[in-house]
């Protein structure tokens, strides 16, 4: 099945620096490829996503880029802001598992943004 | 409009009660999912709906039970809790599947005793 691996674990930066957060899938079936972040104690929540016909995104700080061959994907922050401190989550699609296929999570990021 | 809402927030069970996390949603979304969260392993599917109706496993679906009681809500169901199923348990909703935005409720933490 999918796996996805998520790199680093955890990453520090000073306010106004750019991170990156790296993910790899295995499945090339995988389609599409959101970023999720989770504030301390929070849900969830969307903050941009790729489908596999493009091969970059951005809104304003926050980009993502694709590369089908090498099957990984990476979001970029540039700018960053003590609110971007947060756990962030890659995740990949998968056509297989029940009739809607699956979500594949990476394990996550923590991402501190220090003043 | 409260989007995803689930209860409880908290609960602590003792091994081999059961238990019902329950879950709705007010923005007409077809498909549902449960998920749980353990520290350093990000979010696995436990059992989705994606449609009134329907149910299907995910990941992780050993010792748990779903119902789509209709399209609002999605109910999922702890028959004998063990320890290993203490976590944290997150409803979400979409519109248009898996490749879609999920929308998320707050989360339940679950402590199995």
């Amino acid at each position: 099945g999918e796996n996805v691996e998520q790199h680093p674990s955890t990453l520090s930066v000073q306010e106004g620096d750019s991170a990156v957060i790296k993910c790899t899938y295995s499945d090339s079936a995988s389609n599409y490829f959101p970023w999720y972040k989770q504030e301390l104690g929070k849900r969830p929540q969307l903050i941009i996503d790729i489908r596999s016909n493009v091969g970059e995104k951005k809104d304003q700080r926050i980009a993502v880029t694709l590369n089908k061959t090498a099957k990984h994907f990476s979001l970029h922050i540039t700018e960053t802001q003590p609110e971007d401190s947060a756990v962030y989550f890659c995740a990949a699609s998968t056509p297989y598992g029940g009739s809607q296929g699956n979500l594949i999570f990476g394990k996550g990021t923590k991402l501190s943004v220090k003043p | 409009n409260a989007g995803v809402t689930q209860t409880p927030k908290f609960q602590v069970l003792k091994t081999g009660q059961s238990m019902t996390l329950q879950c709705a949603q007010d923005m007409n979304h077809n498909s549902m999912y449960w998920y749980r969260q353990d520290p350093g392993m990000g979010l696995r599917l436990i059992y989705y709906s994606a449609s009134e109706g329907t149910t299907d496993k995910g990941e992780v679906p050993n010792g748990y039970n779903v119902s789509r009681l209709n399209k609002r809500e999605f109910s999922l169901r702890l028959e004998s809790a063990a320890p290993s199923q203490t976590s944290v348990y997150f409803c979400a909703s979409s519109a248009t599947g898996i490749t879609g935005e999920l929308f998320f409720g707050e989360g339940s933490r679950l402590t199995v005793l």
